[in-house]
Protein backbone atom coordinates (compact mmCIF):
# COMPACT_ATOMS: atom_id res chain seq x y z
CA UNK A 1 0.00 0.00 0.00
CA UNK A 2 1.45 3.02 -1.39
CA UNK A 3 2.01 5.65 1.74
CA UNK A 4 3.22 8.95 2.14
CA UNK A 5 3.27 10.63 5.89
CA UNK A 6 4.40 13.91 6.95
CA UNK A 7 4.87 14.81 10.11
CA UNK A 8 6.96 17.97 11.90
CA UNK A 9 4.07 20.24 11.84
CA UNK A 10 4.05 22.76 14.56
CA UNK A 11 3.28 26.08 16.07
CA UNK A 12 6.56 28.48 15.65
CA UNK A 13 7.08 32.06 16.06
CA UNK A 14 7.59 34.79 12.85
CA UNK A 15 11.44 34.96 12.03
CA UNK A 16 11.67 30.87 13.21
CA UNK A 17 12.48 27.36 11.55
CA UNK A 18 10.70 24.39 10.76
CA UNK A 19 11.91 20.83 9.26
CA UNK A 20 8.74 18.64 7.90
CA UNK A 21 9.25 15.06 7.09
CA UNK A 22 7.86 13.12 4.79
CA UNK A 23 8.20 8.91 4.90
CA UNK A 24 7.56 7.28 2.00
CA UNK A 25 6.74 3.10 1.56
CA UNK A 26 5.14 0.71 -0.31
CA UNK A 27 6.66 2.27 -3.74
CA UNK A 28 10.28 2.83 -5.08
CA UNK A 29 10.35 6.45 -3.56
CA UNK A 30 13.67 6.96 -5.71
CA UNK A 31 11.97 6.77 -9.37
CA UNK A 32 9.37 9.53 -8.33
CA UNK A 33 9.99 13.71 -8.46
CA UNK A 34 8.37 14.68 -5.09
CA UNK A 35 6.75 17.39 -4.21
CA UNK A 36 5.34 19.94 -1.33
CA UNK A 37 2.24 21.86 -1.96
CA UNK A 38 0.69 23.81 0.86
CA UNK A 39 -2.72 25.22 1.56
CA UNK A 40 -3.85 28.25 3.22
CA UNK A 41 -6.82 27.95 6.16
CA UNK A 42 -9.44 28.08 4.05
CA UNK A 43 -7.96 29.05 0.67
CA UNK A 44 -6.63 27.14 -2.70
CA UNK A 45 -3.59 24.70 -3.63
CA UNK A 46 -0.16 26.28 -3.78
CA UNK A 47 2.95 24.62 -5.22
CA UNK A 48 5.93 24.97 -2.96
CA UNK A 49 8.87 23.20 -4.27
CA UNK A 50 9.99 19.99 -6.17
CA UNK A 51 12.76 17.61 -6.19
CA UNK A 52 14.20 15.48 -8.93
CA UNK A 53 14.49 11.39 -8.48
CA UNK A 54 18.23 12.04 -7.53
CA UNK A 55 17.96 15.02 -5.49
CA UNK A 56 20.41 16.95 -8.38
CA UNK A 57 17.61 19.38 -9.44
CA UNK A 58 15.28 21.75 -7.32
CA UNK A 59 12.90 24.15 -8.01
CA UNK A 60 10.52 26.37 -5.57
CA UNK A 61 8.01 28.96 -5.97
CA UNK A 62 9.01 32.39 -5.91
CA UNK A 63 8.04 33.87 -2.02
CA UNK A 64 10.18 30.71 -0.88
CA UNK A 65 13.12 31.16 -2.69
CA UNK A 66 16.00 31.53 -0.30
CA UNK A 67 14.18 30.67 3.12
CA UNK A 68 12.85 27.06 2.38
CA UNK A 69 15.24 24.07 1.29
CA UNK A 70 13.48 20.85 -0.22
CA UNK A 71 15.91 17.57 -0.18
CA UNK A 72 15.26 13.77 0.18
CA UNK A 73 17.19 10.64 1.09
CA UNK A 74 16.59 8.01 -0.81
CA UNK A 75 18.19 5.18 1.55
CA UNK A 76 15.75 6.39 4.01
CA UNK A 77 12.95 6.61 1.89
CA UNK A 78 12.29 10.10 3.08
CA UNK A 79 11.42 13.65 1.84
CA UNK A 80 12.39 17.00 4.12
CA UNK A 81 11.53 20.94 3.66
CA UNK A 82 13.76 22.83 5.79
CA UNK A 83 11.86 26.20 6.54
CA UNK A 84 13.51 29.46 7.82
CA UNK A 85 12.68 32.92 8.50
CA UNK A 86 8.72 31.82 8.50
CA UNK A 87 6.01 34.47 7.53
CA UNK A 88 2.68 34.58 8.83
CA UNK A 89 1.53 33.51 5.48
CA UNK A 90 3.35 30.68 5.26
CA UNK A 91 0.67 29.22 7.97
CA UNK A 92 -0.91 26.21 6.01
CA UNK A 93 -1.07 22.39 5.64
CA UNK A 94 1.98 20.63 3.66
CA UNK A 95 0.93 18.37 1.71
CA UNK A 96 3.84 15.77 0.17
CA UNK A 97 2.93 13.97 -2.97
CA UNK A 98 4.64 12.08 -5.23
CA UNK A 99 5.12 12.76 -9.44
CA UNK A 100 6.22 10.49 -11.96
CA UNK A 101 8.13 13.28 -13.81
CA UNK A 102 8.19 17.27 -13.41
CA UNK A 103 5.03 17.55 -16.24
CA UNK A 104 2.79 15.00 -14.60
CA UNK A 105 0.12 14.77 -12.05
CA UNK A 106 0.96 14.42 -8.34
CA UNK A 107 -0.97 11.06 -8.17
CA UNK A 108 -0.32 9.87 -4.34
CA UNK A 109 -0.83 12.53 -1.72
CA UNK A 110 -0.18 12.75 2.08
CA UNK A 111 -2.86 13.55 4.83
CA UNK A 112 -0.70 16.49 5.25
CA UNK A 113 1.00 18.40 8.39
CA UNK A 114 -0.30 21.64 10.11
CA UNK A 115 2.36 24.65 10.40
CA UNK A 116 1.05 27.71 11.83
CA UNK A 117 3.39 30.82 12.09
CA UNK A 118 2.35 33.33 14.91
CA UNK A 119 3.41 34.85 18.00
CA UNK B 1 4.42 33.95 -14.23
CA UNK B 2 1.26 31.63 -15.74
CA UNK B 3 -2.29 31.97 -14.35
CA UNK B 4 -4.92 29.99 -14.19
CA UNK B 5 -8.54 31.28 -13.64
CA UNK B 6 -11.29 29.04 -12.55
CA UNK B 7 -14.58 30.11 -11.42
CA UNK B 8 -14.96 30.24 -7.53
CA UNK B 9 -18.22 27.97 -7.61
CA UNK B 10 -20.71 25.63 -9.70
CA UNK B 11 -23.81 24.17 -9.13
CA UNK B 12 -25.36 21.34 -10.70
CA UNK B 13 -28.46 18.97 -9.72
CA UNK B 14 -27.70 15.38 -9.20
CA UNK B 15 -27.93 13.15 -12.63
CA UNK B 16 -26.30 16.33 -14.54
CA UNK B 17 -23.82 17.26 -16.16
CA UNK B 18 -20.84 19.38 -14.68
CA UNK B 19 -18.39 21.42 -16.45
CA UNK B 20 -15.45 23.31 -14.50
CA UNK B 21 -13.49 25.56 -16.54
CA UNK B 22 -9.60 26.14 -16.37
CA UNK B 23 -8.37 29.58 -18.36
CA UNK B 24 -4.86 30.04 -19.69
CA UNK B 25 -3.44 31.70 -21.78
CA UNK B 26 -2.50 29.44 -24.57
CA UNK B 27 -3.46 26.27 -22.16
CA UNK B 28 -3.95 23.79 -25.01
CA UNK B 29 0.09 23.85 -25.46
CA UNK B 30 0.57 22.57 -22.02
CA UNK B 31 -0.60 19.52 -19.92
CA UNK B 32 -3.27 20.06 -17.64
CA UNK B 33 -4.31 18.16 -14.63
CA UNK B 34 -7.58 17.96 -11.70
CA UNK B 35 -7.40 17.05 -8.88
CA UNK B 36 -10.65 16.81 -6.51
CA UNK B 37 -10.45 17.51 -2.77
CA UNK B 38 -12.90 16.89 0.04
CA UNK B 39 -12.89 18.74 3.14
CA UNK B 40 -10.49 18.05 5.20
CA UNK B 41 -8.69 15.15 3.01
CA UNK B 42 -5.44 15.39 0.58
CA UNK B 43 -6.52 16.09 -3.35
CA UNK B 44 -6.60 13.32 -5.34
CA UNK B 45 -5.93 13.28 -9.02
CA UNK B 46 -8.72 13.03 -10.61
CA UNK B 47 -8.14 13.15 -14.48
CA UNK B 48 -4.33 13.56 -15.57
CA UNK B 49 -2.61 14.78 -18.96
CA UNK B 50 -5.96 17.08 -20.04
CA UNK B 51 -8.38 13.86 -20.42
CA UNK B 52 -6.83 11.01 -19.08
CA UNK B 53 -8.41 9.10 -15.97
CA UNK B 54 -6.03 7.15 -13.05
CA UNK B 55 -6.76 4.17 -12.08
CA UNK B 56 -9.80 4.12 -9.98
CA UNK B 57 -11.49 7.39 -11.03
CA UNK B 58 -14.96 6.75 -12.63
CA UNK B 59 -15.66 7.25 -16.38
CA UNK B 60 -17.79 9.90 -15.11
CA UNK B 61 -14.92 12.04 -15.26
CA UNK B 62 -13.55 13.27 -18.45
CA UNK B 63 -11.21 16.46 -19.37
CA UNK B 64 -10.76 18.07 -22.67
CA UNK B 65 -7.84 20.99 -23.48
CA UNK B 66 -8.56 23.48 -26.47
CA UNK B 67 -7.70 27.21 -26.78
CA UNK B 68 -7.27 28.74 -23.75
CA UNK B 69 -9.50 26.87 -21.48
CA UNK B 70 -9.14 23.42 -20.16
CA UNK B 71 -12.66 21.64 -18.79
CA UNK B 72 -13.34 18.99 -16.32
CA UNK B 73 -16.72 17.26 -17.14
CA UNK B 74 -18.25 15.33 -14.57
CA UNK B 75 -21.31 13.32 -16.01
CA UNK B 76 -24.38 12.23 -14.28
CA UNK B 77 -23.13 13.84 -10.82
CA UNK B 78 -23.78 12.45 -7.77
CA UNK B 79 -23.64 13.87 -4.35
CA UNK B 80 -20.44 12.40 -3.29
CA UNK B 81 -18.93 14.67 -6.18
CA UNK B 82 -19.51 17.35 -3.89
CA UNK B 83 -15.76 18.81 -3.57
CA UNK B 84 -13.26 21.38 -4.26
CA UNK B 85 -11.64 20.81 -7.63
CA UNK B 86 -8.37 22.17 -8.56
CA UNK B 87 -6.85 22.33 -12.07
CA UNK B 88 -2.88 22.43 -12.62
CA UNK B 89 -0.35 22.57 -15.26
CA UNK B 90 3.60 22.77 -15.54
CA UNK B 91 5.12 26.09 -16.55
CA UNK B 92 7.97 25.19 -18.51
CA UNK B 93 9.50 28.80 -19.08
CA UNK B 94 9.84 29.22 -15.44
CA UNK B 95 10.02 25.37 -13.89
CA UNK B 96 7.06 26.47 -11.87
CA UNK B 97 3.98 24.18 -11.02
CA UNK B 98 0.78 26.62 -11.23
CA UNK B 99 -2.56 25.57 -9.44
CA UNK B 100 -5.74 27.09 -10.46
CA UNK B 101 -7.63 28.65 -8.02
CA UNK B 102 -10.28 26.05 -7.32
CA UNK B 103 -13.95 25.99 -7.87
CA UNK B 104 -16.40 24.68 -5.22
CA UNK B 105 -19.08 21.70 -6.72
CA UNK B 106 -22.06 22.03 -5.25
CA UNK B 107 -24.64 19.15 -6.25
CA UNK B 108 -27.90 20.92 -5.65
Amino acid sequence: EVQLVESGGDLVQPGGSLRLSCAASGFTFRSYWMSWVRQAPGKGLEWVANIKRDGSEKYYVDSVKGRFTISRDNAKNSLYLQMNSLRAEDTGVYFCARAESFGSGSDFWGQGTLVTVSS
Amino acid sequence: SYVLTQPPSVSVAPGKTARITCGGNNIRSKTVHWYQQKPGQAPVLVIHYDSDRPSGIPERFSGSNSGNTATLTISRVEAGDEADYYCQVWDSSSDHWVFGGGTKLTVL
